[in-house]
């Protein structure tokens, strides 16, 4: 059974670029969570997508926007980059119709904006 | 808000010896609890979680954790490091009330000497 993936490893954009980044969630789960980790810090939740919808939005611009397909994997979507988008990406998954369900995270893809 | 803080950002310890990692929290109710650690370049592992029930929960790799309402903790503890336990140390809250979403604290980054 395949965990959480998660793609590319590794992102390196320059400022004002855009970004797509990628997510499957582990089998059997439908709700996919963002969370972005600048270096030295806790993960800070962006978004979480369920049936093809945002649910739930941390506090993070509309720069960030995202995307849930049927087959349930997800892209996170970062416009006009800063320098401060310089961060680990983590995706998390899990069952959306269980509430306090265990979030089972992805290796994260490392975007660098120079 | 709710919030999580983890007062000791670096802890170091003789191989073999106890660890204790402190995490507290502010949340009105009784949150989810949970411990994740990541290694280098890695994305997070749950260690363990508590949701209700037994305040002393036992999780992977010999860890334990216990919830005490009274002082806002949850934390996390090994009786023998092994030098394989570096890694950094997260601890997270999950609002019943919302979907899954987790809160984190900063993380303690664990040095293990030989």
């Amino acid at each position: 059974d395949a965990g959480v993936t998660q793609s590319p490893t590794h992102l390196i954009k320059t400022r004002g670029q855009q970004v797509t980044l990628r997510c499957s969630p582990k089998s059997g789960h439908d709700t996919v969570s963002w969370y972005q980790q600048a270096l030295g810090q806790g993960p800070q939740f962006i978004f979480q997508y369920y049936e093809e919808e945002e649910r739930q939005r941390g506090n993070f611009p509309d720069r960030f926007s995202g995307h849930q397909f049927p087959n349930y994997s997800s892209e996170l979507n970062v416009n006009a980059l800063l320098l401060g988008d310089s961060a680990l990406y983590l995706c998390a998954s899990s069952p959306g119709h269980i509430k306090g369900e265990t979030q089972y995270f992805g290796p994260g893809t490392r975007l660098l904006v120079l | 808000a709710q919030s999580v803080t983890q007062p000791d950002i670096h802890i170091t310890v003789s191989e073999g010896a106890s660890l204790e990692l402190r995490c507290n929290y502010s949340y009105g109710a009784t949150p989810y609890l949970f411990w994740y650690v990541q290694s280098p370049g890695q994305g997070l592992q749950l260690l363990l979680k508590y949701f209700s029930g037994d305040t002393l929960v036992q999780g992977i790799k010999g860890f334990e954790a216990e919830f005490k309402r009274s002082q806002s903790s949850f934390n996390l503890r090994k009786p023998s490091v092994h030098w394989s336990d570096a890694a950094e140390y997260f601890c997270a809250v999950g609002t019943p009330g919302g979907y899954n979403k987790l809160i984190f604290g900063a993380g303690t980054r664990l040095a293990v000497h030989p």
